[in-house]
Formats: C-alpha cells, sequence, structure tokens
C-alpha cells in the first residue's frame, strides 16, 4: 500500500448504528486529518491530530468521535448520525501541521 | 473577508486554450501556497506547491506568487477536456492550511 488509504470506501448506516472509519498512511507523516465534505459544498476541516495528539477540534458534534492510535493510523467512531451527516469523509496526512497535505480516497457515507 | 478567496465559476475554456485560476489571501503572513485538483466524487490531488514570489511551472502547469497583492494563481498550458474539475487553492496560516471553496473548470472540447 502506498500514500493514504481509507475503508471502507462506501458505507450505509442507520441512525442508531455505531461504525468505525479507518485511515492509514504509509508516508511516514506526523500529522493527520479528517474533513467532511458534502454535496457541492467546501471541504470542512473537523480534527487535526499532530505526534498523536489532538490539536483542533472545530465544533464537532460529539457523535464523530476521533482516535489515533500511534502517527500512521487514525479512525473517526460514528454513532448515532442524522441524515445531514451523509457526505464524503476524507481523510489527509501531511509531514506536519502547515505542509502539503495528502488525501485519501475517500469514505462516501450515507446515513439512512 | 474570507481567508482564501477563489471565484466559485464554472470557468469554461476551449480545449487547447490557458486556463488561469485566480486566489487571493487575507493573511500577510503566509508563506505556503498549494493548488489542489479535485474531479467530481473524488478527493483532492496535489498538484503545485509554491513557497516563494515569481513563477513556478511543471509540464502544462504554473504557479504564480505575488505576495505583495496576496494573490496566487494557476494557469494551466494546452487544456485538455481531462483538465475538468474543481481547482482547489490553499494558504498555510500559521501552521494550518486554509482551502479556498475552489474554482469549476470546464474545459470545452
Amino acid at each position: 500500500e502506498t500514500g493514504v488509504t481509507q475503508t471502507p470506501r462506501h458505507l450505509v448506516m442507520g441512525m442508531t448504528n455505531k461504525k468505525s472509519l479507518k485511515c492509514e498512511q504509509h508516508l511516514g507523516h506526523n500529522a493527520m486529518y479528517w474533513y467532511k465534505q458534502s454535496a457541492k459544498k467546501p471541504l470542512e476541516l473537523m480534527f487535526v491530530y499532530s505526534l498523536e495528539e489532538r490539536v483542533e477540534n472545530n465544533s464537532v458534534p460529539s457523535r464523530f468521535s476521533p482516535e489515533c492510535p500511534n502517527s500512521s493510523h487514525l479512525f473517526l467512531h460514528l454513532h448515532t448520525l442524522q441524515p445531514e451527516d451523509s457526505a464524503l469523509y476524507l481523510c489527509a496526512s501531511s509531514p506536519g501541521p502547515g505542509y502539503e497535505q495528502y488525501f485519501g480516497p475517500g469514505t462516501r457515507l450515507t446515513v439512512t | 473577508q474570507k481567508e482564501v478567496e477563489q471565484n466559485s465559476g464554472p470557468l469554461s475554456v476551449p480545449e487547447g486554450a490557458i486556463a488561469s485560476l485566480n486566489c487571493t489571501y487575507s493573511d500577510r503572513g503566509s508563506q505556503s501556497f498549494f493548488w489542489y485538483r479535485q474531479y467530481s466524487g473524488k478527493s483532492p490531488e496535489l498538484i503545485m506547491s509554491i513557497y516563494s514570489n515569481g513563477d513556478k511551472e511543471d509540464g502544462r502547469f504554473t504557479a504564480q506568487l505575488n505576495k505583495a497583492s496576496q494573490y496566487v494563481s494557476l494557469l494551466i498550458r494546452d487544456s485538455q477536456p481531462s483538465d475538468s474539475a474543481t481547482y482547489l487553492c490553499a494558504v498555510n496560516r500559521d501552521d494550518k492550511i486554509i482551502f479556498g471553496k475552489g474554482t469549476r473548470l470546464h474545459i470545452l472540447p
């Protein structure tokens, strides 16, 4: 595997389900990010981790819970989501905060 | 004033012509600037980085930076239909990357 990978690529879940999104980077980077992108809308930064420490949380609802066990892996735990949470969820990594970011392919999430 | 501003478009350019995409930013202390290309339904892909005033060329792409005027642009020469995408400008502000909303580019065959 190279670059930034995300699984699953597609996810359909009910409002009462619990699921997790996984991101892995193979670039030796120290910073990882979660973004949300709704249809025809700009990127929304959700969380930033630098050296496994959360450094930014942009007023994201508590039904989204990030986890960064090491510098290569990032998770987004989802529970009791709303239909308006349906979007493309993108993971990115960079050598450090403020450097160029490399994106994974994204997880297309649909909440029914 | 928005931190990173781009015209949302769509910008329509005939095939073979030069496409010019512009971006302005508000923080005069910004040091790093990036252009991403995003195809519909796909993730953004980094295509250019520029750090100093002037031009930087990579194949058909040229990034131009003018820190005094606080703008950065991307020129695409010999535009191809495959260049049709949304182009995102991104700026480093205090170790944070701020993305613009993107310009939709449509290359007319």
